[in-house]
């Protein structure tokens, strides 16, 4: 089946780290994405990682993936107050051989206390 | 070099009417996906379209209907409105066979039924 699950909330201190989790169900995940969308905006891509990496890194976000468990994870390092948002986890799923279509979780809102 | 973009921003109508959205892709994509995000719920895959053919659908009713026109360019439509159709409806885009890449997400049309 397809579904991604996250935990609806997190509230964190500014300059303390924040990981956001997230877990998926189907195994056929070709890459897996982190957007930001702040209100009443649309989807900011933040990261992505291939399905069969195990950690990426891009300066203050790590994307870690445990493709057994099918968990992935967000760490923002030194948050701040401008990272208060909503974060979605999405899997891409491949279809007709030649695209694909993102499954996305529900979202985690981030806050951020100054 | 443009990015997705989607018109109009925001739009009101009322229950039983009919509504077009409208999407133009990332320059030199030509793959078209339509997401509809109800409140506080991440985004729904409604379908996608290339060589202007509905190529995969997702769970919506008939109600929903799109085109692809020859320049890439696509139109959701919608008719017979309900109050639940009260959403933002994000287009995004891609390059068929280019699964590496992740599509790109226009802001969005916040649609609003009365």
């Amino acid at each position: 089946g397809e579904d991604v699950e996250q935990s609806l909330f997190l509230s964190v201190r500014e300059g303390d780290s924040s990981v956001i989790n997230c877990t998926y169900t189907d195994s056929s995940s070709t890459y897996l994405y982190w957007y930001k969308q702040e209100p009443g905006a649309g989807l900011q891509l933040l990261t992505y990682i291939f399905s069969n990496m195990d950690m990426k890194q891009d300066q203050r976000l790590t994307v870690l993936l445990n493709k057994k468990d099918k968990h992935l994870s967000l760490r923002i390092a030194d948050t701040q107050t401008g990272d208060s948002a909503i974060y979605f986890c999405a899997e891409s799923i491949l279809i007709n051989s030649g695209t694909y279509k993102y499954i996305f979780g529900t979202g985690t809102r981030l806050k951020v206390l100054a | 070099d443009a990015g997705v973009t989607q018109s109009p921003t925001h739009l009101i109508k009322t229950r039983g009417q009919q509504v077009t959205l409208r999407c133009s892709p990332k320059s030199g994509h030509d793959t078209v996906s339509w997401y509809q995000q109800a409140l506080g719920q991440g985004p729904q895959f409604i379908f996608q379209y290339y060589e202007e053919e509905e190529r995969q659908r997702g769970n919506f009713p008939d109600r929903f209907s799109g085109h692809q026109f020859p320049n890439y360019s696509s139109e959701l439509n919608v008719n017979a409105l309900l109050l639940g159709d009260s959403a933002l409806y994000l287009c995004a885009s891609g390059k068929w066979r280019e699964t590496s890449q992740p599509q790109h997400f226009g802001d969005g049309t916040r649609l609003s039924i009365l």
